[in-house]
């Protein structure tokens, strides 16, 4: 099956800094890769998503970049603030369809 | 537009009892998949369904069971409870099968002493 790596598990940026968080995926079969964020006690909000077929995606301060051949992609966070702190996951479904397999979460802080 | 919604929102079980977590899923989307996240870990599929029908399982026990009904409600069984299932239960709903954006509710918080 499928295999997400993320990285850093803690980043910490002051108030309008840029935030970078990295995974990596082992199934080449893999399309869809999504972002969520998870404050606490909460479920995880899609926030970004892009698919295979694009290499770049932006939402105001967020983008996503892809790297098909590397088989990885990237969450960029700019101008961060403190209510951009909670822990972000990605996700990558791979060739069984709707499954999404998860990395391990970054617990992002923006210190104001 | 209602959110998916998760009931109960916090439960406490002992070993080997049965419990029943329930998932309305977001106006309009027909596909409720069911995960499992462990305290610092991300969530791990349990199974999903789409058409009342099981529609791709993960890596859990039978004891792990579910169910979709006709409003593409859904529940959650699990039978002889044990310690280790003590975790966040996560319900996400999506359009068509699961080629669509996957939308979470609150998840429900499962105890077991």
């Amino acid at each position: 099956g499928e295999n997400v790596e993320q990285h850093p598990s803690t980043l910490s940026v002051q108030e309008g800094d840029s935030a970078v968080i990295k995974c990596t995926y082992s199934d080449s079969a893999s399309n869809y890769f999504p972002w969520y964020k998870q404050e606490l006690g909460k479920g995880p909000q899609l926030i970004i998503d892009i698919r295979s077929n694009v290499g770049e995606k932006k939402d105001q301060r967020i983008a996503v970049t892809l790297n098909k051949t590397a088989k990885h992609f990237s969450l960029h966070i700019t101008e961060t603030q403190p209510e951009d702190s909670a822990v972000y996951f990605c996700a990558a479904r791979g060739s069984t369809l709707g499954r999404l397999y998860f990395g391990r979460g970054t617990q992002l802080t923006v210190w104001p | 537009e209602t959110g998916v919604t998760q009931s109960p929102t916090h439960l406490i079980k002992t070993r080997g009892q049965q419990v029943t977590l329930r998932c309305s899923s977001q106006s309009g989307h027909n596909t409720v998949s069911w995960y499992q996240q462990a305290l610092g870990q991300g969530p791990q599929f349990i199974f999903q369904y789409y058409r009342e029908e099981e529609n791709g399982r993960g890596n859990f026990p039978p004891r792990f069971s579910g169910l979709q009904f006709p409003n593409y409600s859904s529940e959650l069984n699990v039978n002889a409870l044990e310690l280790d299932d003590s975790a966040l239960y996560l319900c996400a709903s999506s359009l068509g099968g699961g080629d669509q954006p996957q939308h979470f509710g609150d998840g429900t918080r499962l105890s077991i002493l």
